[in-house]
């Protein structure tokens, strides 16, 4: 199993250049996340998925845009880029509690660098 | 809401030294605590965790035991190896919450020869 994959690895960006990140996980698990990393402040929620067809908004949503038409795959999408969204991102993958676990470890992907000029 | 603050680093420590890295968190009910771990280059990876008050986690000589009373969850390992250098993220999980973790800052620790 390949587990959580990531493309691309490394990208550079106009502001104002468009993009998609794609996210990929093997494990059939149903909750789906992405994830930004800065300096100085840990990782941060921008957008989640609870299963296929469906999104919500997490701690820092403005500026992004997701969709999740299959259970294995989940993009995020920047429409208009712009300086204060160069960081890496990080996609990740659950599964629900009632699956008779007590604990919710999610299993992370190595990574997208993205740098906005 | 829920929060985790952890100790800054960066933490720097010799071969063989004693490691703690303090984290405490914020939360109504019951969560889970995590320690992450992120190795140079890489995705987080799962260090180790607990779901209830009094649980130890362990896992490669690291250990953490979740305190209610103190709303802590510190890692600590006796002699930790320069192969451990990288940054270990607290957080925290709430029941019906989809999963979502709430991290911590992170802390890097440089282990030296």
């Amino acid at each position: 199993n390949a587990g959580v994959t990531q493309t691309p690895k490394f990208r550079v960006l106009k502001t104002g250049q468009s993009m998609t990140l794609l996210c990929a996980q093997d494990m059939n698990h149903e909750y789906m996340y992405w994830y930004r990393q800065d300096p100085g402040m840990g990782l941060r929620l921008i957008h989640y998925s609870v299963g296929e067809g469906t999104t919500a908004k997490g701690e820092v949503p403005d500026g992004y845009n997701v969709s999740r038409l299959k259970k294995q795959n989940f993009l995020l999408g920047l429409e208009s880029a712009a300086p204060s969204q160069t960081s890496v991102y990080f996609c990740a993958s659950s599964y629900p509690t009632d699956r008779g676990v007590a604990y919710n470890e999610q299993f992370f992907g190595p990574g997208t660098r993205l740098t906005v000029l | 809401g829920n929060s985790v603050t952890q100790m800054e680093g960066p933490v720097t420590l010799s071969e063989e030294a004693f490691l703690t890295i303090n984290c405490t968190y914020t939360a109504t009910g019951y969560p889970s605590l995590f320690w992450y771990v992120q190795y140079p280059g890489e995705g987080l990876q799962l260090l180790l965790k607990a779901t209830k008050a009094d649980d130890k986690g362990s896992n490669k000589g690291f250990e953490a035991t979740y305190r209610k009373e103190t709303t802590s969850f510190h890692l600590e390992k006796g002699s930790v190896q320069v192969s451990d250098s990288a940054v270990y993220f607290c957080a925290l999980s709430n029941t019906g919450t989809a999963s979502k973790l709430t991290f911590g800052t992170g802390t890097r620790l440089q282990v030296t020869l």
